[in-house]
């Protein structure tokens, strides 16, 4: 099963910082939209933040708006999260999504990581 | 942005069928053809199950089906197996220009 592998999860303290990445060993990236996704124990999927295949827009939940920031390196095939001020409400499982081709505005992410845990601890 | 609204759990025998809800508002799933469906097991990673309110992934068996009328799309699911057990999200685009996406509350499918 083609797969996107995530790393650089771990346990930090509040207000501190962690940088996840993503990448796309056997998967096509370039051209294709990128998501995170994160799921706190016990509780669903929430949207964290979406960046468009040339790196040309980058969007964000209101939750880690102005912590967080998204970004790629199409020649490597990954994708990238770094987390500032992190508080313990951004505890969760993170995922990395890809996104459709075309029709960016879809929420069509089709293929998914496994997951990095990150946790927010004093 | 809201999240959109699932009921917590629904449940159905083997061979039955089932739908599951999703209602959001005239910003969102009512405005869109951008509503999509995803299946999670425990532990495991989301799957697609639906996109564009009705369409298929290649590999995704015909039992799932998508609609929408006004606010609400709907996941209905034909011949419930053991095997679609499951937390169920519906996400739409939510237009804008800063979140553009949302997820539902989820549903906890039981299979009698």
């Amino acid at each position: 099963e083609v797969q996107l592998v995530e790393s650089g999860g771990g346990l930090v303290k509040p207000g501190g910082s962690l940088r996840l990445s993503c990448a796309a060993p056997e998967v096509t990236f370039s051209g294709y939209s990128m998501n995170w996704v994160r799921q706190a124990p016990g509780k669903g999927l929430e949207w964290v933040s979406c960046i468009t295949s040339s790196s040309s827009y980058t969007y964000y939940a209101d939750s880690v708006k102005g912590r967080f920031t998204i970004s790629r390196d199409n020649a490597q095939k990954s994708l990238y999260l770094q987390m500032n001020s992190l508080r313990l409400g951004d505890t969760a499982v993170y995922y990395c999504a890809r996104g459709p081709a075309v029709a960016a505005a879809s929420p069509a992410f089709d293929i998914w990581g496994q997951g990095t845990m990150v946790t927010v601890s004093s | 942005q809201s999240a959109l609204t699932q009921p917590a759990s629904v449940s159905g025998s083997p061979g039955q069928s089932i739908t599951i809800s999703c209602t959001g508002t005239s910003s969102d799933v009512g405005s869109y053809n951008l509503v999509s469906w995803y299946q999670q097991y425990p532990g495991k990673s989301p799957k697609l199950l639906i996109y564009e309110i009705s369409r298929r992934p290649s590999g995704v068996s015909s039992r799932f089906s998508g609609f929408r009328s006004g606010n609400t799309a709907s996941l209905t699911i034909f011949g419930l197996q053991d095997e679609d057990e499951a937390d169920y999200y519906c996400c739409s685009y939510a237009g804008g220009s800063t979140s553009p996406f949302v997820f539902g509350t989820g549903t906890k499918l039981t299979v009698l």
